[in-house]
């Protein structure tokens, strides 16, 4: 099925850095939603964003709705360990019905 | 604990069997989807009930796929003759009524390992 590009795939930091991932489209989304999920899990929305160029923060956490509508970033600020995880982006593109998935950053952060 | 629920949380089965798993979504929530995930991979839509109107199937949904929401509150979703590429994990997710509300809130998954 359709997927978003998300990237980067993987990343491995130390404690206290900052993280971005973001994901795109090729086709224009209404919504952008920010999910994480820890192993053996499901997962849990961080963000949500319904305009674009919106920013949204949760935290350490600060999300946007790309001008475009086909792109969204997420950054972590100040990592710490327990951010390991899967972030997923997914999107919407108004039929209500579905979102459609990124494939996922693995983050590890090291203490 | 108000949040999407279900059972089992893991599941092992022989090959040919069949198995039925429970979503209990967030009450008032009319909308209700299921969802396959493997691993490496994101979540991969599987069907769509408004209230217990089954509104959308993924053509992922082979006919030994069946789910019913038969009072508009909790789902079903069973596989029959089970195979191996069945297993997976399987997510229930529920979102409030309103059109312009898309977030989706998704329970801890079922974790399905045909043998």
């Amino acid at each position: 099925g359709q997927q978003l590009n998300q990237s980067p795939q993987s990343m491995f930091i130390q404690e206290g850095e900052d993280v971005s991932m973001n994901c795109t489209s090729s086709s224009i989304f209404n919504t952008w939603l920010w999910y994480k999920q820890d192993p053996g899990e499901g997962p849990v929305l961080l963000i949500a964003l319904y305009k674009a160029g919106e920013l949204t923060s949760n935290g350490r956490l600060t999300a946007q709705f790309g001008i475009t509508r086909k792109d969204s970033f997420l950054n972590i600020s100040a990592s710490i360990p327990s951010d390991v995880g899967i972030y997923f982006c997914a999107g919407n593109a108004g039929n209500n019905r579905k979102l459609i998935w990124g494939l996922g950053t693995s983050l590890a952060v090291n203490p | 604990d108000t949040g999407v629920s279900q059972d089992p949380r893991h599941k092992i089965t022989k090959r040919g069997q069949n198995v039925t798993f429970r979503c209990d979504p967030i009450s008032e929530h009319n909308r209700l989807y299921w969802y396959r995930q493997t691993l490496g991979q994101g979540p991969e839509f599987l069907t769509y009930f408004q209230n217990e109107a089954q509104l959308e199937k993924s053509r992922l949904l082979s006919d030994r796929f069946s789910a019913e929401r038969p009072k508009g509150s909790f789902s079903t979703l069973e596989i029959q003759r089970t195979e191996q590429g069945d297993s997976a994990m399987y997510l229930c997710a529920s979102r409030p009524p309103g059109g312009s509300y898309n977030e989706q809130f998704f329970g801890p998954g079922t974790r399905l390992t045909v043998l």
